[in-house]
């Protein structure tokens, strides 16, 4: 059972928009501690896709964006397209843990 | 370029010993940290610990403490993961990422190292 939750699965048409929750608790989203994003296509390691929040790391399209607002985050994918089929998932930081937590992970689908 | 290089693939018998490296180039690696990660086969991302190339500040996730030994030898750029007696359920692939500290952002990732335990 992940610190942070998130959807199994989600998936949406090449064009269309989908989010992905990230839901924690008082000792990690909810505090000043921030939600990072990362793409893990299959058989490869993780990539930074969103950092403090909603920052995108260089070269990662506008298409993908982040938000967070009490104990949630949300990552956005807009236009979608075939490549965004990944596995993804939010980190933050946990005070009650004193490390580093991570979200179950979520499967997109491009239908 | 920053990047974290892993030491190739392994195969071990359970009991056996085993120490993965990880290492760094592209940057200064005394002064960010290095956590590991593990994945098990078909499953999402388990944060194992961290440790702190400069001085060897070392912290454990709760469910690791006890079962692995995080390292570093700044002197030639390189983290490492330890298990002194392998279990079939040590079986996954295993990333490095830096940090700029405990509580920040994972990037970039090493490529993973495969641990495969079987008798």
């Amino acid at each position: 059972q992940s610190v942070l939750t998130q959807p199994p699965s989600v998936s949406g048409a090449p064009g269309q928009r989908v989010t992905i929750s990230c839901t924690g608790s008082s000792s990690n989203i909810e505090t000043t501690y921030n939600v990072h994003w990362y793409q893990q296509l299959p058989g490869t390691a993780p990539k930074l896709l969103i950092y403090g929040n909603s920052n995108r790391p260089s070269g990662v399209p506008d298409r993908f964006s982040g938000s967070k607002s009490g104990t949630s985050a949300s990552l956005a994918i807009t236009g979608l397209q075939a490549e965004d089929e990944a596995d993804y998932y939010c980190q933050s930081y946990d005070s009650s843990l004193s490390g580093v937590v991570f979200g179950g992970g979520t499967k997109l689908t491009v239908l | 370029e920053v990047q974290l290089v892993q030491s190739g693939a392994e195969v071990k018998k359970p009991g056996e010993s085993l120490k993965i490296s990880c290492k760094g180039s592209g940057y200064n690696f005394t002064n960010y940290w290095i956590g590991w990660v593990r994945q098990m086969p078909g499953k999402g991302l388990e944060w194992m610990g961290i440790i702190y190339p400069g001085d060897s500040d070392t912290r454990y996730s709760p469910s690791f403490q006890g079962q692995v030994t995080i390292s570093a030898d700044k002197s030639i750029s390189a983290a490492y993961l330890q298990w002194s007696s392998l279990k079939a359920s040590d079986t996954a692939m295993y990333y490095c990422a830096r940090h700029v500290s405990p509580i920040t952002v994972a990037a970039p990732w090493g490529q993973g190292t495969l641990v495969t335990v079987s008798s």
